[in-house]
């Protein structure tokens, strides 16, 4: 079955640093991949979304991931943290070619902002 | 700005009632879930459809049954409450494209005590 993978349940950076959140899929089907973000209380919200018009993909609140078939990766990046940032993310695959198979998201990884 | 509404938002029942959980969505999306999250966040598949009449059970097991009789409207009813099924529950739809992102509501914290 395919999978989705994303490395570290729970990550912290201060404010006005890097956040780099990772997600590595199985497969070597052409994916679709995407990005959301839920804060608390609420549903989540699609950050962004690969669908091989370009590697590179920026999304919504500063963020971008890069698709990198060799790597079966999409990692999520945004070169400078805010507060606000706070929330659960999490990285999710489409397989075309896989029948009408629902989205597979990943465990989600926790981000923390620290002041 | 939420194109797919879930009623209640928050729900406390006792042991052995029935209870039905609304999702309704504008979108005119033919696909349309039912996510269970855990207190751990992940996200677990309990039933989709794929249009009218159309439903499936997706990876966890669950005790719920949902119905699809038209394109915006996609209930979740347990038939006898338990303690096991205190969660958080998403409704969520899409396109049909397989690259359509998913349209979450804000979900129904349900505690049954």
């Amino acid at each position: 079955a395919q999978s989705v993978t994303q490395l570290g349940s729970h990550v912290s950076v201060s404010e006005g640093a890097l956040v780099l959140l990772r997600c590595n899929y199985s497969s070597s089907v052409p994916p679709y991949l995407f990005w959301y973000v839920q804060y608390p209380n609420q549903g989540l919200q699609l950050l962004l979304k690969y669908t091989s018009a370009a590697t590179l993909v920026k999304g919504i609140n500063g963020f971008e991931a890069e698709f990198k078939k060799s790597e079966t990766s999409f990692h999520l990046t945004k070169p400078s943290a805010h507060m606000s940032d706070a929330a659960e993310y999490f990285c999710a695959v489409s397989w075309l070619g896989e029948g009408n198979t629902p989205l597979v998201f990943g465990k989600g990884t926790r981000l923390s902002v620290i002041a | 700005e939420a194109d797919i509404y879930q009623t209640p938002r928050y729900l406390v029942i006792g042991t052995g009632k029935k209870i039905t959980l609304e999702c309704s969505q504008t979108m005119g999306h033919d696909k349309m879930y039912w996510y269970q999250q855990d207190p751990g966040m992940e996200l677990h598949l309990i039933h989709y459809s794929y249009g009218v009449n159309s439903t499936e059970k997706g990876d966890l097991s669950s005790e719920s049954t949902v119905s699809r009789i038209r394109t915006e409207h996609f209930p979740l009813t347990l038939e006898s409450a338990r303690p096991s099924h205190t969660s958080q529950y998403l409704c969520a739809s899409s396109g049909i494209p397989y690259n359509s992102p998913l349209h979450f509501g804000n979900g129904t914290r349900l505690t049954v005590t």
